[in-house]
């Protein structure tokens, strides 16, 4: 069946650098994606989202990029911070009758270090 | 959080109790759902509701039964648990007419069956 999928399930950065989290998706009908970060103890927070008609949206130091060819997604982190440890999962959602239902990958962890 | 709460924070329970989970939105949302995540496995959808009523079930055992009083509330009862269940439980709402993807979750429950 339909999935989404992360290439990577951790990621240790150093305080400083830039982040880019990967997320591959299967579902050719997804118009919408977005980004969530969990942290210890709390449930998943809003952090940016795209719709397919976009390659790219930007918000305070994060951007995400959209690569509809190829079904992926990225979340670049700048100049990331202790702070910004935690999971990081995407979501698709494919619109019509699957209106409101998100699909959620697994999830990547992100250390940083400082 | 003050968006979305849930409480109890954290229950153990016995397979032959029953217990209520409780989720309110204080956003002015019309939508709301009930997800659970367990260690290692992406987050899963067990119900939506839109406008009260339930416009998702998604193949959930009978022994979660869901009830959505008013848009602003919803809870989640629970009987003859099994082991298997132990999870974090997530509320989440959002809004139609905005994104109804654009999901804001709770804190979430962390549930333990003995």
């Amino acid at each position: 069946g339909e999935s989404v999928g992360l290439h990577l399930p951790t990621l240790s950065v150093q305080e400083g650098d830039n982040s880019i989290i990967n997320c591959a998706y299967s579902n050719s009908a997804s118009d919408y994606f977005i980004w969530y970060k969990q942290e210890s103890g709390k449930g998943p927070q809003f952090i940016i989202d795209i719709r397919s008609n976009m390659d790219k949206r930007q918000g305070q130091r994060v951007t995400v990029l959209l690569n509809k060819t190829v079904k992926h997604l990225s979340l670049q982190i700048a100049a990331t911070q202790p702070g910004d440890s935690a999971v990081y999962f995407c979501a698709e959602n494919a619109g019509g009758t699957s209106y409101g239902k998100l699909t959620f990958g697994q999830g990547t962890i992100l250390t940083v270090h400082p | 959080e003050t968006g979305v709460t849930q409480t109890p924070r954290h229950l153990v329970m016995g397979m032959t109790n029953k217990k209520s989970l409780k989720c309110e939105q204080h956003l002015g949302h019309n939508a709301m759902y009930w997800y659970k995540q367990s260690a290692k496995k992406p987050l899963e959808l067990m119900f939506v509701y839109n406008f009260k009523e339930q416009t998702e079930n998604n193949s959930v055992p009978s022994r979660f039964s869901p009830e959505c009083p008013n848009s602003s509330h919803l809870f989640l009862h629970l009987h003859t648990l099994q082991p298997e269940d132990s999870a974090l439980y997530l509320c989440a709402s959002s809004q139609e007419g905005q994104s109804l993807s654009k999901q804001y979750f709770g804190p979430g429950t962390r549930l333990t069956v003995t």
